[in-house]
């Protein structure tokens, strides 16, 4: 079975800009969430959804936006991109959401503002 | 805010030595999760506790869950080169995960 696949794997943009990255979970897995991980640091959460809709919300500002279809497969948007959003975005699957499971991660989208 | 922060931040240890991470959460957890992230990869699940108190092993490795919920550890035996990367906790609290600041464990032959 194939894993979390996220696209593209690599991004490089310009301040302002807006940039979408895309997640498909593990087949059978309703719930996505995504993190955000600046290089040396743990992942900071940003969103879980849940059968197509948010459950949990991190930190962030709204410039910061998610939605899941009805595949569950899911996109983040970030808009007027800042330096300081340059990470790596990781997006993780489970099968459920609240009861706390096994969150499978994908291999991120490394994104660099220049 | 919730924060939830790991020591040490670096360890290094000679293959064969024992090795200690510790989580701390500023609040209680309703359960923590472990993971173990390779250079250049992404955090891979290890296990998970619940309950208050709760001990769990995996071969060399044991997870404890504090009485309050608050803090865990990750123990490893005898490491190996292959225990190598960095290691991070994550609590749940409602639907959202903290992960902490991680530990990153190099392991010299």
């Amino acid at each position: 079975d194939a894993g979390v696949t996220q696209s593209p794997t690599h991004l490089i943009k310009t301040r302002g800009q807006q940039v979408t990255l895309r997640c498909s979970p593990i087949s059978g897995h309703k719930s996505v969430s995504w993190y955000q991980q600046v290089l040396g640091q743990g992942p900071q959460f940003i969103f879980q959804y849940y059968e197509k809709e948010e459950r949990g919300r991190g930190n962030f500002p709204d410039r910061f936006s998610a939605r899941q279809f009805p595949n569950y497969s899911s996109e983040l948007n970030v808009n007027a991109l800042l330096l300081g959003d340059s990470a790596l975005y990781l997006c993780a699957s489970s099968l459920y959401s609240g009861q706390t499971n096994e969150q499978f991660f994908g291999p991120g989208t490394r994104l660099t503002v220049l | 805010g919730q924060q939830v922060m790991q020591i040490p931040q670096y360890q290094h240890v000679q293959e064969g030595e024992d090795f200690t991470t510790y989580c701390n959460s500023s609040t209680t957890l309703s359960n923590i999760q472990w993971y173990k992230q390779r250079p250049g990869g992404h955090p891979v699940f290890l296990i998970q506790l619940v309950k208050s108190g709760e001990v769990k092993k995996q071969k060399r490795l044991t997870f404890q869950f504090g009485e309050a919920k608050k803090n865990s550890s990750l123990h490893i035996t005898a490491t190996q080169t292959t225990d190598v990367g960095t290691y991070f906790c994550a609590g749940q609290t409602g639907n959202q995960f903290y992960f902490g600041t991680g530990t990153s464990l190099t392991v010299i032959p």
